[in-house]
């Protein structure tokens, strides 16, 4: 069976600074994972995926995460936080060889203070 | 452009009644999804579909059934609603491959009292 785990319900940073929003998986096999962001009253938005190759994943809104798979991490990171990137972010993941269905974290609320 | 939309956007209703959630989807995508978002729980699966005439249940699927007669469309229908199916409902598609990302559509916001 497939999982996610976002451990923490919300992140607060100051505008400027760096971000980073936890997210664990567990898999049978290998991992597709992705993030996705969430802003109020809108559907999920694509912002990443990882599914072979180079650890360090770029993606949409200078948004990266980086696989460990040591580790069974998928961290989403940015150097500079922006006030906008405000907004609810999940972490996702498909077993290769799974069903096509993705399981979702729990979700976690970024707050980028100005 | 192709986009995934939901209909209606807000919905209340009463316990007890049938609904219906619409989903469309103008990606020509074979796969589609309908997930429930409820606070601290993130999306949960209800029901997919790989393709024409193919369904499948999700972790969540008691109360709700769907159908798939074409591409475009999966519907998803609540039997006989309950208060506990209270939720935000997003439908997403994707393209067939395991590694492709969903694209979701705006939500229906459904109460039922």
């Amino acid at each position: 069976a497939q999982s996610v785990a976002q451990p923490e319900d919300q992140v607060n940073v100051a505008e400027g600074n760096p971000l980073t929003v936890k997210c664990t998986y567990s898999v049978s096999g290998n991992p597709y994972l992705f993030w996705y962001v969430q802003y109020p009253n809108r559907g999920l938005q694509f912002l990443l995926k990882y599914i072979t190759g180079d650890n360090l994943v770029k993606g949409s809104y200078g948004f990266e995460a980086e696989f460990n798979k040591s580790q069974t991490s998928f961290h989403l990171k940015k150097p500079s936080a922006l006030v906008s990137d405000s907004a609810l972010y999940f972490c996702a993941v498909r077993e290769d060889g799974g069903r096509r269905a993705l399981t979702f974290g729990s979700g976690t609320r970024l707050q980028v203070q100005p | 452009d192709a986009e995934i939309t939901q209909s209606p956007r807000h919905k209340i209703t009463e316990t007890g009644r049938q609904v219906t959630l619409a989903c469309h989807q103008t990606w020509n995508h074979n796969n589609m999804f309908w997930y429930r978002q409820d606070l601290g729980h993130g999306l949960r699966l209800i029901h997919y579909s790989y393709g024409v005439q193919d369904t499948n249940k999700g972790e969540v699927s008691d109360g709700y059934s769907v159908s798939r007669s074409n591409t475009e469309d999966l519907p998803l229908t609540l039997e006989s609603a309950a208060s506990s199916q209270t939720s935000v409902y997003f439908c997403a598609s994707s393209e067939s491959g395991a590694y492709n990302e969903q694209f979701f559509g705006p939500g229906t916001r459904l109460t039922v009292l």
